[in-house]
């Protein structure tokens, strides 16, 4: 699995958008940008995941560079609640098989009233 | 539709002896994968059961051991616990076929202590 480097820590305020950065330059061509958040004394949260092609959904949106060495989670107006720790994952193509999730030590967004 | 749960919440167990923690996967879900997590560390991944085998490995010793039930519900068994096993134990289930993506949804974790 490719490795991935992200900021130890984040702060924001509240209402405003955060952008969160991950680098995976080692990426290969058929692994996914995967994201996932962890509330305090929670089991993670998937929010999002992309291959080459930036995508939104309900929580987040998710920008992948053209030579896909590096990728930024948006939150678009982020919330109290939004206080968590934010795992980048790269992985191979879900849909082929077993997989396995490798974490990092991911980056602490703490957000502010 | 109850998401993926986890017995006990919490667990103190003293070194040397052995633990069982339980996990029901999410309704609909065929496969259970097991996590460590350390304090201020991400999870690291031990193992993943498929059809009661397991499937893939993470660099765990033999100590950590699995089982997965007919009805999907998996066990993960640590014996001779060592301070070092003292965790959150997070259980995450999937399906393995039928569905677009690999989501795997997490439970709230075993906080487990080894004095």
């Amino acid at each position: 699995d490719a490795k991935t480097t992200q900021p130890t820590s984040m702060d924001c305020a509240e209402g405003r958008a955060a952008n969160l950065p991950c680098n995976h330059s080692t990426i290969s061509g058929n692994e996914y940008v995967y994201w996932y958040r962890q509330i305090h004394s929670q089991g993670p949260q998937y929010i999002i995941h992309g291959l080459k092609n930036n995508e939104t959904n309900e929580m987040a949106s998710l920008i992948i560079t053209e030579d896909r060495k590096s990728s930024t989670l948006i939150l678009p107006h982020a919330t109290l609640r939004d206080t968590a720790v934010y795992y980048c994952i790269v992985r191979v193509d879900p849909n082929t098989g077993f997989q396995k999730l490798v974490f990092g030590t991911g980056t602490r967004l703490l957000v502010s009233p | 539709d109850a998401g993926v749960t986890q017995s006990p919440t919490h667990l103190i167990k003293t070194r040397g002896q052995q633990v069982t923690l339980r996990c029901s996967p999410k309704s609909g879900h065929d496969t259970v994968s097991w996590y460590q997590q350390a304090l201020g560390q991400g999870p690291q991944f031990i193992f993943q059961y498929y059809e009661e085998e397991e499937r893939q490995r993470g660099n765990f010793p033999d100590r950590f051991s699995g089982h997965q039930f007919p009805n999907y519900s998996s066990e993960l068994n640590v014996n001779a616990l060592l301070l070092g096993d003292s965790a959150l134990y997070l259980c995450a289930s999937s399906l393995v076929v039928g569905t677009r993506f690999d989501e795997q949804f997490f439970g709230p974790g075993t906080r487990l202590t080894v004095l």
